[in-house]
C-alpha cells in the first residue's frame, strides 16, 4: 500500500484565495483525521471522519475552514478565504477505526499564505 | 481529557538507552497510553501502545506502573536516526477523539 497520500505537498497562495487540500486514506481504513501543525500551537486535530461521516469538528478554527469526505477514498480540506495565519503544515491521517490508536499520517501539505 | 506532561528536550549519545517519562495524573480507567515519533518534515508515526505493566515491540518498550499515573518509553541503544520528537498521548477506547491531543512532545537529540 502507498500509505496516506496528500496533495499538493506545497502550496503558496495569496491572502483571500481559496485553498483546497486533498487526502487519500489507506484502503480499508474507516477513519480519517485532519491535523494542523505550527511551531506556536503544535499539532492540532481539526476534524475527523468515521465511515465518511464527520464525527468531531470542534477543532476547526473558523467557518472559513470546511472538510468533506464524499467517499471512503477521498477527503478535502478547504480554506476560503485564506489568511496568513493559516500558514502551517496540514496532515491527513487514517486508521482502521475510530477506536484504533494507530494512525497513519501522510507526508503533509506545507501551506504558505502571503 | 487526560493531560500529559513530558520533558521538553533530552540529549543522548549513540548506543545509550533512553528513557522518556510522561506524567498523566488524571488518567481515566478506560484510557490507553500511546506514543508517537515524528521526524522533521514528516507526519507522526505510531511507536507503541499500552494499558498497564510492560509492552515491548521491535522498536521500544513501554513501562506503566500500577497506578498508571505515568509511563516511560524506553529506546534501547539509540542511534543518530532516533533523533526526533516523541509524543505521549492518553485517551479512552470508546472515542478516539478523547486521545487526539498531541502535547509539545519531547525533542530527543542523539549525538555521536
Amino acid at each position: 500500500d502507498a500509505g496516506v497520500i496528500q496533495s499538493p505537498r506545497h502550496e503558496v497562495t495569496e491572502m483571500g484565495q481559496e485553498v483546497t487540500l486533498r487526502c487519500k486514506p489507506i484502503s480499508g481504513h474507516n477513519s480519517l483525521f485532519w491535523y494542523r501543525q505550527t511551531m506556536m500551537r503544535g499539532l492540532e486535530l481539526l476534524i475527523y471522519f468515521n465511515n465518511n461521516v464527520p464525527i468531531d469538528d470542534s477543532g476547526m478554527p473558523e467557518d472559513r475552514f470546511s472538510a468533506k469526505m464524499p467517499n471512503a477514498s477521498f477527503s478535502t480540506l478547504k480554506i476560503q478565504p485564506s489568511e496568513p495565519r493559516d500558514s502551517a503544515v496540514y496532515f491527513c491521517a487514517s486508521s482502521l477505526s475510530a477506536v484504533s490508536y494507530e494512525q497513519y499520517f501522510g507526508p503533509g501539505t506545507r501551506l504558505t499564505v502571503t | 481529557l487526560a493531560k500529559t506532561t513530558q520533558p521538553i528536550s533530552m540529549d543522548s549519545y549513540e548506543g545509550q538507552e533512553v528513557n522518556i517519562t510522561c506524567s498523566h495524573n488524571n488518567i481515566a480507567t478506560n484510557d490507553y497510553i500511546t506514543w508517537y515519533q515524528q521526524f522533521p518534515s514528516q507526519g507522526p508515526r505510531f511507536i507503541i501502545q499500552g494499558y498497564k505493566t510492560k509492552v515491548t515491540n521491535e522498536v521500544a518498550s513501554l513501562f506503566i506502573p500500577a497506578d498508571r499515573k505515568s509511563s516511560t518509553l524506553s529506546l534501547p541503544r539509540v542511534s543518530l536516526s532516533d533523533t526526533a520528537v516523541y509524543y505521549c498521548l492518553v485517551g479512552g477506547s470508546y472515542n478516539a477523539g478523547n486521545m487526539l491531543t498531541f502535547g509539545g512532545g519531547t525533542r530527543l537529540m542523539v549525538k555521536p
